[in-house]
């Protein structure tokens, strides 16, 4: 079966970077896009972008564009989130979801906690 | 980029009843392409209708998405004690992806 999988909780000062996993199984990795989402707690939900698992091109939302890097190493099936400069605006819940190319997000890591304080 | 606005904020409902959900979008959406997500307390967002209404794998016929262009409605028809979660829309025609900030669906 589809899963998404991701790294731990992370707690992180401000003006650091921190970086999340998602170890993709049960599907071909390459076929899918990579799109992360991120929530603050108790709140909506907000699109970072996107990486192309088989060409590795990526599309960021504008408001993190030269603050975020996704990646992927098709070895292990794995895409990377990397957030810099970090305030505590930037605590939320990281989610990795998986698209068809331009499609829907149908399946969903289960989050990683990213506290900055 | 495309505003979503979901409306009510809370709906207060009893189990057997009907939950019609509304998201209002600030520009037509491309394709249709307006998807709804469940999410629990402490879980990750669950498609449950995409191309505003195509059922997701394993979702209950009790889900119904329908609408285009701008309005789109979620209709839980008789609602379960599961039911009773935040939901989200999401278009996905155009870039940026966006969400509306949800409906909270809880027991009267």
């Amino acid at each position: 079966q589809v899963q998404l999988v991701q790294s731990g909780a992370e707690v992180k000062k401000p003006g650091a970077s921190v970086r999340v996993s998602c170890k993709a199984s049960g599907y071909t990795f390459t076929g899918y896009f990579i799109h992360w989402v991120r929530q603050v707690p108790g709140q909506g939900l907000e699109w970072m972008g996107w990486i192309n698992p088989n060409s590795g091109g990526t599309n960021y939302a504008q408001r993190f564009q030269g603050r975020v890097t996704m990646t992927r190493d098709t070895s292990i099936s794995t895409t990377y989130m990397e957030l810099n400069s970090l305030t505590s605006d930037d605590t939320a819940v990281y989610y990795c979801a998986r698209s068809p190319m331009g499609q829907r997000n149908d399946y969903w890591g289960q989050g990683t906690l990213v506290t900055v304080s | 980029e495309i505003v979503l606005t979901q409306s009510p904020g809370t709906l207060s409902l009893s189990p057997g009843e009907r939950a019609t959900l509304s998201c209002r979008a600030s520009q037509s959406i491309t394709n249709n392409y307006l998807a709804w997500y469940q999410q629990k307390p402490g879980q990750a967002p669950r498609l449950l209708i995409y191309a505003a209404s195509s059922r997701a794998t394993g979702i209950p016929d009790r889900f119904t998405g329908s609408g285009s262009g701008t309005d789109f409605t979620l209709t839980i028809s008789r609602l379960e004690p599961e039911d009773f979660a935040v939901y989200f829309c999401q278009q996905y025609g155009n870039s940026p992806r966006t969400f509306g900030q949800g409906t909270k669906l809880e027991i009267k």
